[in-house]
C-alpha cells in the first residue's frame, strides 16, 4: 500500500515568490492534516480537512497560507508571498476516523523542505 | 490547554543496553499518547499509542511504553537498544473526546543515538 505522497521533495525560492505543496493521502483516508515543522521542533498544525471541508485552520496564517482539497482526496498548500521565516518542513498526514473521537494515529509523508533566500 | 515535555535533547546509549526516552504531558481530561520516529529525510513514522486499558502498550520494532496518570507521564522504553534505532523520536497528546476534538499536539523531540 502506498503511504501518504508528497511534493516537491524540496523547494528553494526567493523571498515574495509564491509555492505550492502537493499531498496524497493514503487511500481512503477521510482525513488530512498539513503540519509544520522547524527545525528542532515537533509539527505543529496549520489545518485539517476532513473529506473536503477544512474543520481546524486556527493556525494557518491566513494573510499569505491558504490550502484546497477538491474532491476530498487531493491537497495543496499554498505561500503567497513566501517570507524569509516560512523556511521549515511542511508535513501531510492523513488518517482515517470513523467517530469523533479521533483516537487513530495519523500516516506521515516525507514531507517538502522549503528555503526562502 | 494540552501540552507535552520531552526534558532530553538527546538520549545516548549503547548499543545492546535498555532505552529510555521520557515524555511528560498536561491534558484537562484524559489523554491519547502517542510515540512517533522520524528517520533523516523522513516522514514520521507510529511506533505505538495509548488511548485506554492496560498501562504498558506494545509497538513496533520491540518499542514499549508506560503510561503513568499519577507522574502524567508516558515514557518510551525497549530492552534491547539497536544501532538501527538511532533517530528522532516524537511524544504527542491529545485531550480525549469531550464532545468536540482535540488537536495533537506534539513535543519538540528527543534524538536517540545508540553507539556500538
Amino acid at each position: 500500500e502506498a503511504g501518504v505522497v508528497q511534493s516537491p521533495r524540496y523547494k528553494i525560492i526567493e523571498k515574495k515568490q509564491p509555492v505550492a505543496f502537493w499531498c496524497n493521502p493514503i487511500s481512503g483516508h477521510n482525513t488530512l492534516y498539513w503540519y509544520l515543522q522547524n527545525l528542532g521542533q515537533g509539527p505543529e498544525l496549520l489545518i485539517r480537512y476532513e473529506n473536503e471541508e477544512a474543520v481546524d485552520d486556527s493556525q494557518l496564517p491566513k494573510d499569505r497560507f491558504s490550502a484546497e482539497r477538491l474532491k476530498g482526496v487531493d491537497s495543496t498548500l499554498k505561500i503567497q508571498p513566501a517570507e524569509l521565516g516560512d523556511s521549515a518542513v511542511y508535513l501531510c498526514a492523513s488518517s482515517l476516523e470513523v467517530d469523533p473521537t479521533g483516537n487513530n494515529e495519523q500516516f506521515f509523508g516525507p514531507g517538502t523542505r522549503l528555503t526562502v533566500l | 490547554a494540552q501540552s507535552v515535555a520531552q526534558p532530553e535533547d538527546q538520549v545516548n546509549v549503547a548499543e545492546g543496553n535498555p532505552l529510555t526516552v521520557k515524555c511528560t504531558y498536561s491534558v484537562s481530561g484524559n489523554p491519547y499518547l502517542f510515540w512517533y520516529v522520524q528517520y533523516p529525510n523522513r516522514g514520521l513514522q507510529f511506533l505505538l499509542k495509548y488511548i485506554t486499558g492496560d498501562n504498558l502498550v506494545k509497538g513496533s520494532y520491540g518499542f514499549e511504553a508506560e503510561f503513568n496518570k499519577s507522574q502524567t507521564s508516558f515514557h518510551l522504553k525497549k530492552p534491547s537498544a539497536l544501532v538501527s534505532d538511532s533517530a528522532l523520536y516524537f511524544c504527542a497528546v491529545r485531550e480525549g473526546f469531550s464532545g468536540g476534538y482535540n488537536k495533537l499536539i506534539f513535543g519538540a523531540g528527543t534524538r536517540l543515538a545508540v553507539h556500538p
